[in-house]
């Protein structure tokens, strides 16, 4: 069936470091691929989102792009901050209804 | 304008009693969606509803658990004789429709004791 697969975590990072969560997938067609984040306290928001091949999603400085020879859509980002210490899921939607979630990656960046 | 929002955020409960979570979506999305979320894994989806209709629930773990959408907008989850296992944060999201950007509830964090 369709899933995803996450990097564990958790991951700590200093002000400034570039960051790269890895994603993979598996799903028998070709979904739409995620990033959502959740900080602190607050619900799930979308990061990013690409909906085919070679797609790159962007966002807050954040970048995704979908691999459909890797089946990867891993997130990176070039220079990470304190604010962007949160909880990191992705996520595929193939069927339209249903999003499969990866278990999540906790990012703390220190000063 | 409101986000999607739940209530209780939390609920503590005793082994065997039934509970019930609500969600209030944006205003104006057809489309509503329940996942469960237990302590260091993803949401799991739960239940689709598309309007008042249940479109999809192949994911209710078993009949225990129950969903409704009367009027298309307000859905409560309902859970007979919970279960220690049924403890978790209980997501609840809404979209303006199938297979479009889904928005989040800051959940429910149900305890089972």
């Amino acid at each position: 069936g369709d899933s995803v697969t996450q990097m564990e975590g958790p991951v700590t990072l200093s002000e400034e470091a570039f960051l790269t969560i890895n994603c993979t997938y598996t799903a028998t067609g070709y979904p739409s691929l995620f990033w959502y984040v959740q900080y602190p306290g607050e619900g799930l928001q979308l990061l990013l989102k690409a909906t085919k091949a070679d797609d790159k999603g962007s966002n807050k400085g954040f970048e995704a792009t979908y691999r459909k020879e890797t089946t990867s859509f891993h997130l990176e980002k070039g220079s990470v901050q304190v604010s962007d210490s949160a909880v990191y899921f992705c996520a595929l939607l193939y069927t339209g209804n249903q999003f499969y979630f990866g278990t999540g990656t906790s990012l703390t960046v220190i000063p | 304008g409101a986000g999607v929002s739940q209530t209780p955020s939390n609920k503590v409960t005793e082994k065997g009693k039934y509970v019930e979570l609500r969600c209030d979506p944006i205003s104006g999305h057809t489309a509503l969606y329940w996942y469960r979320q237990s302590l260091g894994q993803g949401p799991e989806f739960l239940i689709y509803f598309q309007g008042t209709g249940a479109a999809d629930d192949s994911g209710l773990p078993n009949d225990r658990f129950f969903a409704v959408r009367p009027e298309g907008s307000v859905s409560t989850l309902k859970i007979q004789r919970t279960e220690r296992g049924d403890s978790a944060v209980y997501l609840c999201a809404s979209s303006a429709g199938q297979g479009t950007e889904q928005y989040f509830g800051p959940g429910t964090r149900l305890t089972v004791t």
